[in-house]
């Protein structure tokens, strides 16, 4: 079954950081998300994409952030310079076109000291 | 601002009988409700939707009831078994597919099943 893969499973940087989260999303999906999960929180949405633009984003997703899909099968997300709040699980997902599941990779853990 | 909330983080039951996991939503955009489980170091995996023009869908030992009145969902396990023990998310979205599309989430219940 198709799946979304997200690389590295765990990352650990020290504060002020630039950090580099890496996700490969279904091939036929047109439709590309990123969440993240604070320990003991909600998966909070950060920021949609499509047809290579930013099609939504949360107040979470400040200057510091920023995705890509540089290349046609890689979706990235950037921080910029991390602080000690952004230590979550990030989860990257995609949607197929008309579909209304999302299908999520099983997560990057940052850990920002 | 919870728009969805799951207000039980945990519930626990006896293999066999009947899991009951709740969720409330107070945006009345919301029109599609999606039950996410996941397992440690994993991402979330869909379980089963409900569109709000029923209130009722059923997949196997699995059944999402909606309430849009009272604005309240919930999934009936049944039997319970060991292997269902997992979080459980629910999820909601106010649009159909497209650019514009998103799920906001509750927090999550944590289902133990004992055997």
């Amino acid at each position: 079954e198709p799946e979304v893969t997200q690389t590295p499973s765990h990352q650990v940087t020290q504060m002020g950081q630039e950090v580099i989260l890496r996700c490969v999303p279904i091939s036929n999906h047109l439709y590309f998300y990123w969440y993240r999960q604070i320990l003991g929180q909600k998966v909070e949405f950060l920021v949609s994409f499509y047809n290579n633009e930013i099609s939504e984003k949360s107040e979470i997703f400040d200057d510091q952030f920023s995705v890509e899909r540089p290349d046609g099968s890689n979706f990235t997300l950037k921080i910029r310079s991390t602080k000690l709040e952004d230590s979550a699980m990030y989860f990257c997902a995609s949607l197929h076109s008309g579909a209304n599941v999302l299908t999520f990779g099983a997560g990057s853990r940052l850990t920002v000291l | 601002d919870q728009q969805v909330k799951q207000n039980s983080p945990s519930l626990s039951v006896q293999e066999g009988r009947i899991s009951i996991l709740n969720c409330d939503y107070t945006n009345s955009m919301f029109d599609y409700f999606l039950w996410y489980k996941k397992y440690p170091a994993e991402g979330p995996t869909f379980l089963i939707s409900i569109s709000s023009i029923k209130d009722k869908n059923e997949d196997g030992r699995f059944t999402v009831f909606l309430n849009k009145s009272a604005k309240h969902l919930s999934l009936h396990i049944v039997p319970s078994q060991p292997g269902d023990s997992a979080v459980y998310f629910c999820a909601a979205s106010g649009t159909r597919g497209g650019s514009n599309y998103k799920l906001t989430f509750g927090k999550g219940t944590l289902l133990t099943v004992n055997p």
